[in-house]
């Protein structure tokens, strides 16, 4: 299987900071790589896909970089709804694996 | 906007089979492959496998011997059965539409989930 690991596993923001998660894959995965935010008690909302593809409806300051084995979720000016935890996911090879998460809290 | 959700049994005793259904609406079960995801209560999520509308699967090895996905298209549903289950099956369970985008797939509509407890 292939493992995902995200750094750091926790952070504590302010509102219009910059954040960056990373994501690394235990192999190459070229860019089969989907970032996911999920707040408390709720289902898990896809944010980026194909690891810089835009998911319709999500806002701007979300972005997604990287390919191969290291990636990178940025939010650009963390907004007071964007406090959750992310999730990377690669489905370049099966079984689909999920990095353990980063709690974004309040600072 | 299509709109999934979960329904079966919230506790399910040692050593049965877990059984879930997921009702899609708003949309046609055709031309995706739907997903099963599942998190344990305060861990991460793990991929349990899915089905292609054509009916192919593709399962996580790890559940691989006890699961069984299988669509209903007439009634615009699929259902997950997990056999043999133990507490640590214990989760939310979460069905899921799988999109395609140049082949790279991702679950971009999801269920709301639904609590599943393995206890005598």
């Amino acid at each position: 299987d292939i493992q995902m690991t995200q750094s750091p596993s926790s952070l504590s923001a302010s509102v219009g900071d910059r954040v960056t998660i990373t994501c690394r894959a235990s192999q190459s995965i070229s860019s089969y790589l989907n970032w996911f935010q999920q707040k408390s008690g709720k289902a898990p909302k896809l944010l980026i896909y194909a690891a810089s593809s835009l998911q319709s409806g999500v806002p701007s300051r979300f972005s997604g970089s990287g390919s191969g084995s290291d990636f990178t979720l940025t939010i650009s000016s963390l907004q007071p709804e964007d406090f959750a935890t992310y999730y990377c996911q690669q489905s370049y090879n099966s079984p689909w694996t999920f990095g353990q998460g980063t709690k974004v809290e309040i600072k | 906007q299509v709109q999934l959700q979960e329904s079966g049994p919230g506790l399910v005793k040692p050593s049965e089979t877990l059984s879930l259904t997921c009702t899609v609406s708003g949309g046609s079960i055709s031309d995706y492959r739907w997903s099963w995801i599942r998190q344990p209560p305060g861990k991460g999520l793990e991929w349990i496998g899915y089905i292609y509308y054509s009916g192919s699967t593709n399962y996580n090895p790890s559940l691989k011997s006890r699961v069984t996905i299988s669509l209903e298209t007439s009634k615009n549903q699929f259902s997950l059965r997990l056999s043999s289950v133990t507490a640590a099956d214990t989760a939310v369970y979460y069905c899921a539409r799988v999109a395609s985008s140049s082949f790279f797939l991702h679950c971009d509509n999801w269920g709301r989930g639904t609590l599943v407890t393995v206890s005598s």
